[in-house]
C-alpha cells in the first residue's frame, strides 16, 4: 500500500526556535496534502491543507504565519513552526489522499513536537 | 458543514468480549465514512470504509461496521476483542474533496 513517511519523528527545540515537519509520499504523486495537530487524548484537528504549486489553505483559527506550509513537489510537504513556544508542543501528523478516487487517506507517523 | 459524534470516549472490554464502537455523523451531502485505529506515538492505519454499496463493510483485524443512512450511524463491531486491539478508534467522513472530519475518538481497553 501506499506509504506517507514524516521526519524527524520527534524533536525537542528551544523557545523561540524554528522547526521544520516533512512529509513525503513515497510511492505515490500527491498534489494535495493535510497537516493534523493532534492534542494528548484528543481527535485530530485540521491544520491546513497543502497545495502542490500554490499557496496553502489554513483552517479557522490557525495563523498561516506561524505555520508556514511549502508544497515543494509532488511527493513532498513541509510544515515549519517558527518562533515556536511550549504551547506548539504537539503531535503533528500530515496525510495524502489516495491518488486512484478511493477517496482514502494515507497517514504519515507522526511527529512529536516539544519545545522547551 | 459535517461533523461526526464519538458518543463513548473509552470502552472497557474484556478479552474474547464482543464490542461496539458508536459513531454518528451529520452532514448535507452524501458522504464516504471511514474507521482509523490509532496506536501509542503512531499515525493513523485504516481500518475499514465504506464508499457505496454493500451496508456491511469488513477491514482487517477482523472489524466490521455497518452503514445505517436513516440512523446516520456507521458503528463499528468485533465478535472477540484481543488485548491488541487497545488503541484509540478514529470515525471519520469525507465528501468527495477529500478532506477528512473526524470524531473525538474512542479509546477501546481490552482487559485480561
Amino acid at each position: 500500500g501506499a506509504v506517507v513517511s514524516q521526519h524527524p519523528s520527534r524533536v525537542i527545540c528551544k523557545s523561540g526556535t524554528s522547526v521544520k515537519i516533512e512529509c513525503r509520499s513515497l510511492d505515490f504523486q500527491a498534489t494535495t496534502m493535510f497537516w493534523y495537530r493532534q492534542f494528548p487524548k484528543k481527535s485530530l484537528m485540521l491544520m491546513a491543507t497543502s497545495n502542490e504549486g500554490s499557496k496553502a489553505t489554513y483552517e479557522q483559527g490557525v495563523e498561516k504565519d506561524k505555520f508556514l506550509i511549502n508544497h515543494a513537489s509532488l511527493t513532498l510537504s513541509t510544515l515549519t513552526v517558527t518562533s515556536a513556544h511550549p504551547e506548539d508542543s504537539s503531535f503533528y501528523i500530515c496525510s495524502a489522499p489516495n491518488d486512484r478516487g478511493s477517496y482514502e487517506q494515507y497517514f504519515g507517523p507522526g511527529t512529536r513536537l516539544t519545545v522547551t | 458543514a459535517q461533523s461526526v459524534t464519538q458518543l463513548d470516549s473509552q470502552v472497557p472490554v474484556f478479552e474474547e468480549a464482543p464490542v461496539e464502537l458508536r459513531c454518528n455523523y451529520s452532514s448535507s451531502v452524501s458522504v464516504y465514512l471511514f474507521w482509523y485505529v490509532q496506536y501509542p506515538n503512531q499515525g493513523l492505519q485504516l481500518l475499514l470504509k465504506y464508499l457505496s454499496g454493500s451496508t456491511l463493510v469488513k477491514g482487517i483485524n477482523g472489524f466490521e461496521a455497518e452503514f445505517n443512512k436513516s440512523q446516520t450511524s456507521f458503528h463499528l463491531r468485533k465478535p472477540s476483542v484481543h488485548i491488541s486491539d487497545t488503541a484509540e478508534y478514529f470515525c471519520a467522513v469525507s465528501d468527495a474533496g477529500n478532506m477528512l472530519t473526524f470524531g473525538g475518538g474512542t479509546r477501546l481497553m481490552v482487559k485480561p
